[in-house]
Parts: C-alpha cells; sequence; structure tokens
C-alpha cells in the first residue's frame, strides 16, 4: 500500500464549478499535509500547508485534514481556467521527508 | 516564496556521458536540500536529502555512484547523473529549505534526455 494514495483522474470541469480533490493517507505519524500545484514540465508550487486536523482557507483554495479517517481534501472554489495543472498532496511526519501523492490532472474548461 | 533556481532547465546527452544539474538558492541560504525524480504522470520520488557541508543520504535503492550529489556551500547544490542511460531519461527537481520545520521551495525542475 503507496503511503500517499490519490485518484489520478484527468478531472475535466467547466469554468466556475467547485473542485474537489481528495487524498489518503497510511502513516498515521504523518503530522503536516500540502497541497501542491504543478503545471506541465514546471516544478511544484506549493498552495497549502496544513498541521494537523482541521481546515485552512486561502482565497479561492480550502485545505480540509481528517486525520481520524486519514483524509485529505483540496476545494477550489470558481475554478478558473489558469487552474488547469496536476494537483500534488503530500505529508510528512516531524522530520523533513515529504511524501507526495501521484497527483491528479484537472482541466478547467471555459 | 522564496527562490530556488535550477539549471538547465533541459538537457540532451548522449548515453555513456556524465550531465550536472545545479540547484540554488536566490535569497535565503538553504541548510538542506532535496533531489527528486519524476516520471511522465508519476508522482515525485526522493532521490536524496543533502545539509551542507556534509554527505547526502541516500534513498532506499538510488545508487549513490551514479547520482553524485555535492552540497558545499549554503546556496548551491549539484547532482550529476554519471554514465547516463536512456533509463535515466526522467524529470530531476530540487527542492531547497532553510531550517528544519520550514517550508520546503522548489525549483523548476530540469527535463533530462539521454539518447
Amino acid at each position: 500500500q503507496k503511503e500517499v494514495e490519490q485518484d489520478p483522474g484527468p478531472l475535466s470541469v467547466p469554468e466556475g464549478a467547485i473542485v474537489s480533490l481528495n487524498c489518503t493517507y497510511s502513516n498515521s505519524a504523518f503530522q503536516y499535509f500540502m497541497w501542491y500545484r504543478q503545471y506541465s514540465r514546471k516544478g511544484p508550487e506549493l498552495l497549502m500547508y496544513t498541521y494537523s486536523s482541521g481546515n485552512k482557507e486561502d482565497g479561492r483554495f480550502t485545505a480540509q485534514v481528517d486525520k481520524s479517517s486519514k483524509y485529505i481534501s483540496l476545494f477550489i472554489r470558481d475554478s478558473q481556467p489558469s487552474d488547469s495543472a496536476t494537483y500534488l498532496c503530500a505529508s510528512k511526519t516531524s522530520y523533513d521527508k515529504v511524501i507526495f501523492g501521484p497527483g491528479t490532472s484537472l482541466s478547467v474548461i471555459p | 516564496g522564496a527562490v530556488v533556481s535550477q539549471h538547465p532547465s533541459w538537457v540532451i546527452c548522449k548515453s555513456g556521458t556524465s550531465v550536472k544539474i545545479e540547484c540554488r538558492s536566490l535569497d535565503f541560504q538553504a541548510t538542506t536540500m532535496f533531489w527528486y525524480r519524476q516520471f511522465p504522470k508519476q508522482s515525485l520520488m526522493l532521490m536524496a536529502t543533502s545539509n551542507e557541508g556534509s554527505k547526502a543520504t541516500y534513498e532506499q535503492g538510488v545508487e549513490k555512484d551514479k547520482f553524485l550529489i555535492n552540497h558545499a556551500s549554503l546556496t548551491l547544490s549539484t547532482l550529476t547523473v554519471t554514465s547516463a542511460h536512456p533509463e535515466d531519461s526522467s524529470f530531476y527537481i530540487c527542492s531547497a529549505r532553510a531550517l528544519q520545520g520550514t517550508e520546503a521551495f522548489f525549483g523548476q525542475g530540469t527535463r533530462l534526455t539521454v539518447v
């Protein structure tokens, strides 16, 4: 079983839709949870960084972590074509090693 | 966020030659740098962790003698792929962070093609 699992998609939504991206993880020691956005042929860009369970909102983006079910979510409101990218969830313990999910490819259609 | 610059963005080399990839932190001192490898439509796989002035720590299955990592200064780490073969063709990405527990920032990646 991979430590971080994610549906690779692809996911296609119309512009303006609410997007829901999800991950599950298996390591109970994970304490930090991140979402990265990666455009084609580019390095990942950190979108959200959360510690332990709870919600975090930043503009159109909301990250949710439920440690009891080992479930991580990212919601994108009012999606835009520029949101089209691959979204990677990632987790880590208190140490440095970050474990990435395989990424979900998202296309927002104008 | 802080800026991490990776060079070159892409490189094509002949089988059997060596290729060096540079990772620089432009506006902060990076005590730790991480090197990842990413195959098409797959996630990032950590290859090694390097701390400035120390030997790199390699992940299981990563050949130390093939992927040479040097982190001689607080702003520069290099990854050298020695005796490259077509199966080494991949997207290599570095990330850098200042202090333990702080956010790590990614470079833009280097696409290596070995022909």
